[in-house]
């Protein structure tokens, strides 16, 4: 089985401060992990996938996410926040090797204030 | 390079009315998703296809809602008849692969009110 926490539903930064939105996952198997934005009216976009190369990994629009199996985190990052920042993040996991569905966490809003 | 392209994007009617949602997927994408996202229950993964055959409906809610794929280039989403509790956004995606390293590409959802 696998699951994915997002620990905050709201997450509110001015424009020019550090980003993180947390992310904790359970799996049983080896997972992959992504994140996934959503502006207003939109479908899902990929920001990055981590799939067991580095651990640190870098994704579009200045994002990166570090995988730490030690903590079962899969944290987003991002150092100077821009208001087309302004979306909601699904952080995302799925076991690796198979066709299984990917399992969707409940999303975190970001707010991004001038 | 065209992406995922859904229609209608809105759609309005009334309960016990068929509703058909339709979905083109980028050419050349062997797998093909329908997801359905409401506040309630967030994004939820409803059934996909690969090379036009289902492979997963266990997360269709019921007998009400049927996919078919009958192209590789076309799916429709029918839900007959529609109730209320229905009412969500429905998106379709797809990708290159079914496994992890092809990310899905989305379409721009169909909003649905069921009223």
């Amino acid at each position: 089985a696998q699951s994915v926490t997002q620990l905050d539903s709201h997450v509110s930064v001015s424009e020019g401060t550090p980003v993180l939105l947390r992310c904790n996952y359970s799996s049983s198997y080896s997972p992959s992990l992504f994140w996934y934005v959503q502006h207003p009216n939109k479908g899902l976009q990929l920001l990055l996938k981590y799939t067991s190369a580095a651990t640190l990994v870098k994704g579009i629009n200045g994002f990166e996410a570090e995988f730490k199996k030690s903590e079962t985190s899969f944290h987003l990052t991002k150092p100077s926040a821009h208001m087309s920042d302004a979306a909601e993040y699904f952080c995302v996991v799925t076991p690796r090797g198979g066709r299984r569905a990917l399992t969707f966490g409940s999303g975190t809003r970001l707010q991004v204030q001038p | 390079d065209a992406g995922v392209i859904q229609s209608p994007r809105h759609e309005v009617t009334e309960m016990g009315q068929e509703v058909t949602l339709r979905c083109k997927p980028i050419s050349g994408h062997d797998y093909l998703f329908w997801y359905r996202q409401t506040m309630m229950r967030g994004l939820e993964l409803l059934i996909y296809f690969n090379n036009n055959v289902p492979i997963d409906d266990s997360g269709m809610p019921e007998d009400r809602f049927s996919a078919k794929m009958p192209n590789a280039s076309f799916s429709t989403l029918k839900i007959q008849p529609s109730e209320p509790r229905d009412s969500a956004v429905y998106f379709c995606a797809s990708s290159l692969e079914g496994g992890v390293f092809s990310p899905q590409h989305f379409g721009d959802g169909t909003r649905l009110s069921i009223l």
